[in-house]
């Protein structure tokens, strides 16, 4: 199974209110987690990718954190919204380099 | 900047013609994918080109990898209204450490 569960599926937030995406995968261990964001006209921005535990590199945003507390969860975080942080992300998972990336439903943001 | 340069962005045709859509970099890639996604969902996998030159069919969809790996093209025959969606390439540098980055994407729509 190459499952990728990601919750909420639909999220309504105001401005400068925080912020919890979750990721959790099956089927494999030790995989690369990746969070991306998808926004109109802007195409799949890699925002952060952990190639294990406690280990995140992140690409873009200075409001926006990820972690990982165990080898098949990733989270994404924020303690203040912004507006422009609405999007449809998706988190996506890849056993190692090389190999086809699997990504979960998506969650929608919108910031109002 | 985009890595990955993906044109046209839009388009539209009539059912039975036949289109071809581009993925260009300056960058080298070790492989590319290339995913179709449905609006609201995950993008797909449809296939990976590893070596330079590679032609992969697909049914009615042809990939092709440039001979320096820092293209690749999508050619889609006899389109259906089925093919309608978003088509994205993807693909990690050599030395990326990871890093999949995609494209913006192709909207095409398949009109019957």
């Amino acid at each position: 199974s190459q499952t990728i569960h990601q919750w909420p599926a639909t999220l309504v937030q105001p401005v400068g209110s925080p912020l919890s995406l979750e990721c959790t995968v099956e089927g494999t261990s030790n995989p690369n987690l990746y969070w991306y964001r998808q926004a109109a006209g802007r195409g799949l921005q890699l925002l952060f990718y952990s190639v294990g535990i406690g280990q995140i590199s992140s690409e873009v945003p200075q409001n926006l954190s990820a972690s990982r507390p165990q080898d098949r969860q990733f989270i994404l975080s924020s303690k203040k919204l912004l507006l422009s942080d609405s999007g449809f992300y998706l988190c996506a998972r890849r056993k190692g380099s090389g190999n086809t990336i699997y990504f979960g439903e998506g969650s929608w943001l919108t910031v109002v | 900047t985009q890595l990955l340069e993906q044109s046209p962005q839009f388009l539209s045709i009539q059912e039975g013609e036949n289109l071809t859509v581009y993925c260009n970099s300056s960058s080298v890639f070790s492989s590319l994918q290339w995913y179709r996604q449905e609006p609201g969902e995950g993008p797909v996998l449809l296939v990976t080109v590893v070596t330079g030159g590679e032609v992969k069919k697909l049914k009615r969809l042809t990939f092709q990898f440039g001979d320096a790996r820092k293209d690749s093209s999508l050619h889609i025959t006899a389109a259906q209204p089925g093919d309608t969606g978003l088509y994205l390439c993807a693909g990690e540098p050599t030395g990326g450490y990871q890093k999949v980055t995609f494209g913006i994407g192709t909207k095409l729509q398949v009109i019957p």
